[in-house]
């Protein structure tokens, strides 16, 4: 089983729309949890991160973890044609030396 | 500004040349790290480093090198370049545990 799953999608919602974004991990150690977005052929860049357990919001994101379940959301709202990236999800190691990402979501806005 | 530059950001070598992927960052970080990303596919860890003279392999297995001789400055090295080796390289840096990536290396090793 890998440490990090995410479904790849792609993910096609019209302007205006709300995402959910998903994603499980294995390792009931983990306490930090980032999300990543990546713009094709770019770096990612840092969106939010959320220590243990609850919901962090940011503008139009929110990061929510279940820890019981060990599962990940990022939510966004009135989601806009920017959007448009790879989300990627990345606990940090239980050594904390390290992020494991998972393959990233493919998300789509069309206007 | 503080940022995290890496050059070249394409390059297109033959195989057995000797390349060297470069990573500096101005914001003073004590971490730095190196992924491999494939299409479709995870980052990988290959290497890290948490400060001036430390180098550490990380995850994935690699045939590269890398040296820390300077904060700003975590270099990759490839010795003789394979077409195995084609790739986007990943240069990153942190503090705490939120890491701050550059804009990447496309290598394509014909």
């Amino acid at each position: 089983q890998k440490e990090v799953e995410q479904d790849p999608g792609p993910l096609s919602v019209p302007e205006g729309a709300i995402v959910s974004l998903n994603c499980t991990y294995s390792n009931s150690a983990f306490q930090y949890f980032m999300w990543y977005r990546q713009y094709s052929r770019k770096g990612p860049e840092l969106l939010m991160y959320t220590y243990s357990s609850g919901n962090k919001e940011d503008g139009r994101f929110t990061a929510q973890v279940d820890k019981s379940s060990k599962y990940i959301s990022l939510f966004i709202r009135d989601s806009q044609p920017s959007d448009s990236a790879t989300y990627l999800c990345a606990p940090v190691n239980q050594a904390g030396t390290a992020l494991i990402f998972g393959k990233g979501t493919t998300l789509s806005v069309s206007s | 500004e503080a940022d995290i530059y890496q050059t070249p950001r394409y390059l297109v070598i033959g195989t057995g040349k000797k390349i060297t992927l470069e990573c500096s960052q101005t914001m003073g970080h004590d971490k730095m790290y190196w992924y491999q990303q494939d299409p479709g596919m995870e980052l990988h860890l290959i290497h890290y480093s948490y400060g001036v003279n430390s180098t550490e392999k990380g995850d994935l297995s690699s045939e590269s090198t890398v040296s820390r001789i300077r904060t700003e400055h975590f270099p990759l090295t490839l010795e003789s370049a394979r077409p195995s080796h084609t790739s986007q390289y990943l240069c990153a840096s942190s503090e705490t545990n939120e890491q701050f990536f550059g804009p990447g290396t496309r290598l394509t090793v014909l």
